[in-house]
């Protein structure tokens, strides 16, 4: 399996721009997670999906951030507008619901300039 | 009541040395305390997990002890590798690690050859 795949790998952008991060997640995994992380604050969890069906999306900084998981293999986390406070590591994660390893993916970079 | 806390959050040791992680929690529910390491420029991954039935986990070099009264767990890393240089992060989960993790701030290990 290639693990969990996320594009793009970095992203620069301007502020006030749509940004969309996509992320497959490994095939067969029913939980999928997103993180951000930077310096500041660490590694923060935004929202997990459970069988598609959004759980938790209590780490969502604010109505800019949308995430959506049209079906088992594809997600994706948008921000828009875009702004500099934005700048991180955006992790994708996914797990087989029946066991507890969350499997990364390598991350994307944004930069909103 | 749902942090990790997590310290220190750097660490340097010598090689042949042990490298030592403490985390703290608050909330008693917590029944799935997992240690993930990450390298620069990649995401975290699972190295080490233990559940509150158990005082202390071995795998090879890496060891987790848990003091359940205490509300702590910590990483101990047996002589210490150049290899092992990265960052370290504590989590805690409820039900047995299916609900979302709560990670600790990470602490960027150095190792000195």
């Amino acid at each position: 399996d290639a693990g969990v795949i996320q594009s793009p790998r970095h992203e620069v952008t301007e502020m006030g721009q749509e940004v969309t991060l996509r992320c497959k997640p490994i095939s067969g995994h029913n939980s999928l997670f997103w993180y951000r992380q930077t310096m500041m604050r660490g590694l923060e969890l935004l929202i997990y999906f459970n069988n598609n069906v959004p759980i938790d999306d209590s780490g969502m900084p604010e109505d800019r951030f949308s995430a959506k998981m049209p079906n088992a293999s594809f997600s994706t986390l948008k921000i828009q507008p875009s702004e500099p406070r934005d700048s991180a590591v955006y992790f994708c994660a996914s797990r087989d619901y029946a066991y507890n390893e969350q499997f990364f993916g390598p991350g994307t970079r944004l930069t909103v300039l | 009541q749902q942090q990790v806390k997590q310290s220190p959050q750097s660490l340097i040791v010598q090689k042949g040395g042990i490298s030592i992680i403490n985390c703290a929690y608050e909330n008693t529910a917590f029944d799935y305390f997992p240690w993930y390491q990450q390298f620069p420029g990649k995401g975290p991954a699972l190295l080490i997990a233990i559940r509150p039935d158990v005082s202390e986990k071995k795998e090879g070099r890496f060891t987790i002890s848990f003091n359940k009264s205490a509300k702590q767990f910590s990483l101990h890393i047996m002589d210490s590798q150049p290899g092992d240089s990265a960052t370290y992060f504590c989590a805690a989960s409820l039900q047995g690690g299916s609900e979302k993790l709560v990670f600790g701030k990470g602490t960027k290990l150095t190792v000195n050859p």
